[in-house]
């Protein structure tokens, strides 16, 4: 089965430090998604994009975070500074952009713990 | 702009009873498609089943049906003769004609199964 693969699956880091988290989408996929996940807030739609072009990136502190596709196949979201309250587990998922029963497949996360 | 409601943050279930988890939705959109996805607790979310708005049938997949009713714009997921292995939280989420890629989710259910 075809799968979106996310690197690395745990991160632990000190504040400060730059952290980078990758995706691999689904081949033949058009869309990206970067999603949050935390106890407290939930899912949060950080950014996505259709056909590599970011499309809504407001979800994202601008300040620290950066979210790229340099290609079809890559897909990198950038933590500079890191921060405590940036640890979370990071989803990508990709998906068709056309036709509204096409469904969002999601990697296994990145678990990210900034000390 | 689109809502989705899952107003019950825990369910549990006999094994091998069926459960019904909730979900309901708000939106302005003539067309959408509605999700669900599983999250164990190892932590991936894993899709389900979708249904279309257009759909005149609830979609089933396996054990997973839809009872999609429009009117009241729910779109419960029932889950039959439940397992041990269907213990683990689950969102339902939305995608609408015209908010074009973006997911909506909900805050989640968390199913417990009981011997």
């Amino acid at each position: 089965d075809a799968r979106v693969t996310q690197t690395p699956r745990h991160k632990v880091t000190e504040m400060g430090q730059e952290v980078t988290m990758r995706c691999q989408p689904i081949l033949g996929h058009n869309t990206v998604f970067w999603y949050r996940q935390t106890m407290m807030q939930g899912l949060e739609l950080l950014a996505y994009f259709r056909n590599r072009a970011p499309l809504d990136d407001s979800g994202m502190p601008k300040d620290r975070f950066s979210a790229e596709m340099p290609d079809a196949t890559l897909a990198t979201l950038k933590i500079q500074p890191s921060e405590p309250r940036d640890s979370a587990v990071y989803f990508c998922a990709s998906g068709l952009g056309i036709g509204i029963i096409q469904p969002q497949h999601f990697g296994d996360g990145t678990r990210l713990s900034i000390l | 702009a689109q809502k989705i409601t899952q107003t019950q943050p825990g369910m549990f279930v006999q094994e091998k009873e069926a459960v019904t988890l909730d979900c309901t939705y708000d939106t302005s959109d003539p067309s959408y498609g509605l999700f669900w996805y599983k999250q164990p607790s190892s932590g991936e979310m894993i899709f389900l089943i979708y249904q279309g708005s257009y759909d005149q049938q609830n979609a089933t997949e396996g054990r997973y049906s839809l009872n999609f009713q429009k009117a009241r714009k729910s779109a419960n997921l029932v889950i039959s003769a439940s397992q041990l292995g269907d213990s683990a939280m689950y969102f339902c989420a939305m995608r609408g004609l015209n908010t074009g890629n973006q997911f909506y989710f909900g805050t989640g259910t968390s199913l417990t199964v009981i011997p």
